[in-house]
């Protein structure tokens, strides 16, 4: 949706980290996310984090929040190819709009061997 | 267990005819939600619904229209087609604020 914003492709070598970078604009999101989706299937969560939380780490991804910048990335350590999909940032509403879940385009993420 | 369940997974329809897709998910879940995705333009939110008998506009609400009689189904119809309606419609399920599950998609294709 407009109101979540990401870069739509990343290249990487295979080894390297990846960096995807999110902006958001509602001030009262509660959570922001991170899904996956690989070709052909739908949205798998890969991870989270909690509107009062600036970091949160999970195995190879790191979730940094920036809140006075509404600003979101997922880190992908020691990238492999198998990480190559749409990663999709995503952002609950509060207040008034408590349910709504609005998602970001996507980013194409193409790691190369 | 099934999760969410979307019917039908494929469907042509020609321009100006109805119908209706089915999202059943068997969590207990409150909010559902119908999302449209298409090339370049990620997953945009059509209508949502925190609960039993209740749904909201999401951000491309227009040509459609939705209800949740019961809790563990939310209908998404489409009133009298058209080309710009051709896309992969997902459905997705969540408790309030966590984790939301999602169907497997259904292409419709609009002639």
């Amino acid at each position: 949706g407009e109101d979540v914003e990401q870069s739509l492709f990343l290249s990487v070598r295979e080894g390297d980290s990846s960096v995807i970078n999110c902006t958001y604009t509602d001030s009262s999101s509660t959570y922001l996310y991170w899904y996956k989706q690989e070709p052909g299937a739908g949205l798998q969560l890969l991870t989270y984090i909690f509107s009062n939380m600036d970091m949160k780490q999970d195995q190879r991804l790191t979730v940094l929040l920036n809140k006075k910048d509404k600003h979101l990335s997922l880190r992908i350590a020691d990238t492999q190819t198998g990480d190559s999909a749409i990663y999709f940032c995503a952002e609950t509403g509060g207040g008034s709009t408590l349910g709504r879940l609005y998602f970001g385009r996507g980013t194409q993420l193409t790691v190369w061997p | 267990n099934a999760g969410v369940t979307q019917t039908p997974k494929f469907r042509v329809l020609k321009t100006g005819q109805s119908m209706t897709l089915l999202c059943a998910q068997d969590m207990n879940h409150e909010y559902m939600y119908w999302y449209r995705q298409d090339p370049g333009m990620g997953l945009r939110l059509i209508h949502y619904s925190v609960g039993e008998g209740t749904t909201a506009k999401g951000e491309v609400p227009d040509g459609y229209n939705v209800s949740r009689l019961k809790k563990q189904n939310f209908l998404l119809g489409l009133e009298s087609a058209a080309p710009s309606q051709t896309s992969v419609y997902f459905c997705a399920s969540s408790y309030v604020n966590t984790e939301a599950f999602f169907g497997q998609g259904t292409r419709l294709t609009v002639v």
